[in-house]
């Protein structure tokens, strides 16, 4: 597609439920991110995947979360058990480049995120 | 480890012009962004420094200093639609990750 799509935009769910995000990256696109962004604070890394594979997932707050990206394109982030803390906006950014040494400036891409509501 | 510092909030007049200030501690530092939010929407792509001096943009410019660990985004002739959050990130080669500020959050008056 044209963008970084996420599903589903907006979900309210109940403590205790577990909730599946969904991350399409721009066709082609090799990195791929999650952040997480509670109201009023910048985005916070979650986990970095290249093509299929977590290299990074030192920013997942706990073993409730997971991501996977089997086939290096779109991606899920998981949350079990969910706990009001969970509620943020999860942005999804997708990048070209190979790896650290092939950043650019213009390659990092965001979707419009899927906002969390726990209650 | 990284450190970021920005301000929270900024105020400025339509017309005018603002310079949001960022300071970093970034190991294997390797350029830093520069990016605009609306609420409710997606970070969109400003800037991105890898060296020292002043890159121009239309209305927008972004400055950094290596060896300060400083950049600023300057803002010029302001319009309403300029209210928004910015985020400054620096980038670190070492990790592959663009980790942000807070945001500075600028609300543009009449």
């Amino acid at each position: 597609g044209a963008g970084v799509s996420q599903s589903p935009r907006y979900k309210v769910a109940k403590r205790g439920q577990d909730v599946a995000l969904r991350c399409d990256p721009i066709s082609g696109h090799v990195s791929l991110f999650w952040y997480q962004q509670a109201l009023g604070q910048g985005p916070e890394f979650l986990t970095y995947f290249q093509n299929e594979a977590q290299l990074d997932k030192s920013g997942l707050p706990s073993d409730r979360f997971f991501a996977e990206r089997p086939e290096g394109s779109v991606s899920t982030l998981k949350i079990q058990r969910t706990q009001q803390e969970d509620s943020a906006v999860y942005l999804c950014a997708s990048s070209s480049s190979q790896g650290p040494q092939g950043i650019s400036g213009n390659t990092i891409y965001f979707g419009e995120g899927s906002w969390l509501t726990v209650v | 480890g990284q450190n970021i510092d920005q301000p929270t909030e900024m105020t400025a007049t339509e017309g005018a012009i603002v310079q949001i200030n960022c300071t970093y501690q970034t190991s294997g530092f390797n350029g830093l962004f520069w990016y605009q939010q609306h609420a409710g929407e997606a970070p969109t792509f400003l800037s991105y420094n890898v060296l020292d001096g002043l890159e121009e943009k239309g209305r927008f410019s972004s400055f950094l200093s290596r060896s300060k660990g400083y950049s600023y985004l300057l803002l010029k002739e302001l319009q309403m639609k300029d209210s928004a959050s910015y985020l400054c990130a620096p980038y670190s080669s070492n990790t592959g990750k663009l980790i942000f500020g807070q945001g500075t959050t600028l609300q543009v008056k009449p």
